[in-house]
């Protein structure tokens, strides 16, 4: 199975700050890493897929990187609706992963 | 607008049964990859178990923590998904969530999600 790490865990931000978060693969898995936005009692929401391209709707604060095994999601300047926790998910091999979340909280 | 709702959530005993259903609209749900993704309280998304659109073999895979015990299906007619959980064990509480596989070129990802329906296997 493909493990997949992120971190932070958590991180604490004021609004108008850039945020960056890590998401590493075990193995390569080329650019089939997405990226979901989850806020409390809610369904998870997707924010970037194939590593770098934005989801229609999805406000061009976010943007994301990388390929192989090493991942970035940065917000360019986190707003007071962004603090939610932030998971990374591979799609290049079931069974399909997840990261293990990154909590952005308002400092 | 295209829709996930699920249901069939509840309490039930370790070693007891449970059937989710999840109604899908607003989309072609025939050519549609489906999967089950669940989250225990204050916990990360765990992948559970997919099954493939007919055009796409009808198969289905799970995780290996429900395989054997879980069965997932499908059926067009009625644009449903299943997931029918047998040997619950405590591990199985979580909010269960519906979603849709979409696919962008090589490229695929959950773009569509339920509300989820909460599974609480407890004595």
């Amino acid at each position: 199975d493909i493990q997949m790490t992120q971190s932070p865990s958590s991180l604490s931000a004021s609004v108008g700050d850039r945020v960056t978060i890590s998401c590493r693969a075990s193995q390569s898995i080329s650019s089939y890493l997405n990226w979901y936005q989850q806020k409390p009692e809610k369904a998870p929401k997707l924010l970037i897929y194939a590593a770098s391209s934005l989801q229609s709707g999805v406000p061009s604060r976010f943007s994301g990187s990388g390929s192989g095994t090493d991942f970035t999601l940065t917000i360019s300047s986190v707003q007071p609706e962004d603090f939610a926790t932030y998971y990374c998910q591979q799609s290049s091999a079931t069974p399909l992963t997840f990261g293990g979340g990154t909590k952005v909280e308002i400092k | 607008e295209a829709q996930l709702v699920e249901s069939g959530g509840g309490l039930v005993q370790p070693g007891g049964s449970l059937k989710l259903s999840c109604a899908a609209s607003g989309f072609s749900f025939s050519a549609s990859d489906m999967h089950w993704v669940r989250q225990a309280s204050g916990k990360g998304l765990e992948w559970v178990g997919l099954i493939r659109s007919k055009p796409n073999s009808d198969a289905a895979a799970y995780a290996a923590s429900v395989k054997g015990r879980f069965t997932i299906s499908r059926d067009d007619s009625k644009n449903m998904a299943y997931l029918e959980m047998n040997s619950l064990k405590t591990e199985d509480t979580a909010v269960y969530f519906c979603s849709r596989h979409y696919y962008a070129g090589n490229y695929y990802y959950f773009d569509l999600w339920g509300r989820g329906t909460l599974v609480t296997v407890s004595s």
